[in-house]
């Protein structure tokens, strides 16, 4: 069956650290893979888009790899801040049975710790 | 440059009653889709619209609909409401449906 994941539910780091959220799927093949920054009560913010034949992207503190072979994205924030706590998105584009489709995965919820 | 809008931000419906939601996208863009999100099954896709036809559709039941004007505006209809659909239902505008997809604030929705 088809599935996406995104490492684990939560993940707490130190100020000033690197935080790597890593997203996984299987019996997707994606056009392209979406990263996504939402806060408590409001909607999703576009943040990084890479295509299935791009291995990197980079803008500002973010960078995100694809890895198709391995199914799976790494989302990097360096130099990590407290306003960089929220739930990042990972949402996969894919032809479906109707076109194009978008699914997302659960999120992981980010805290940086001052 | 304005952002998407979502009318209205909170409803409460009962069961078996019907409901539609509004969005209008930000100005240019003539892709607007439709998701429902719950702590339970996360950001869900319904449908997408392109110039005023429904182009891609996810797996929901028949009683979620939609429609896109000529303005790009759309709607979102959900009829005969089950207790389950309550959920924050978010619209995105983009472009051409192709690319980063910028999102409204949310219909929160209750059925009681």
């Amino acid at each position: 069956s088809q599935k996406i994941e995104q490492n684990s539910e939560a993940l707490n780091i130190q100020e000033g650290k690197t935080a790597t959220l890593t997203c996984n799927y299987t019996n997707y093949s994606p056009a392209y893979l979406q990263w996504y920054r939402q806060d408590p009560g409001r909607g999703p913010v576009f943040l990084l888009l890479i295509r299935e034949n791009e291995k990197e992207k980079r803008k500002e503190r973010l960078k995100v790899t694809f890895d198709t072979t391995l199914k799976q994205s790494l989302f990097h924030i360096t130099a990590s801040q407290p306003a960089d706590s929220a739930t990042y998105l990972c949402a996969l584009a894919f032809e479906g049975n109707y076109g194009q489709n978008f699914v997302f995965g659960p999120g992981t919820r980010l805290s940086v710790l001052p | 440059k304005a952002g998407v809008t979502q009318t209205p931000r909170y409803l409460i419906k009962t069961r078996g009653q019907q409901v539609t939601l509004s969005c209008s996208p930000i100005s240019g863009h003539r892709s607007v889709s439709w998701y429902q999100q719950t702590p339970g099954q996360g950001l869900q896709f319904l449908f997408e619209y392109f110039s005023e036809t429904q182009r891609n559709k996810g797996n929901f039941p028949g009683r979620f609909s939609g429609r896109q004007f000529s303005n790009s505006r759309s709607e979102m209809n959900v009829s005969t409401l089950e207790l389950g659909d309550s959920a924050l239902y978010l619209c995105a505008s983009s472009l051409d449906g192709n690319a980063e997809q910028y999102f409204g604030p949310g219909t929160r929705l209750t059925v009681t």
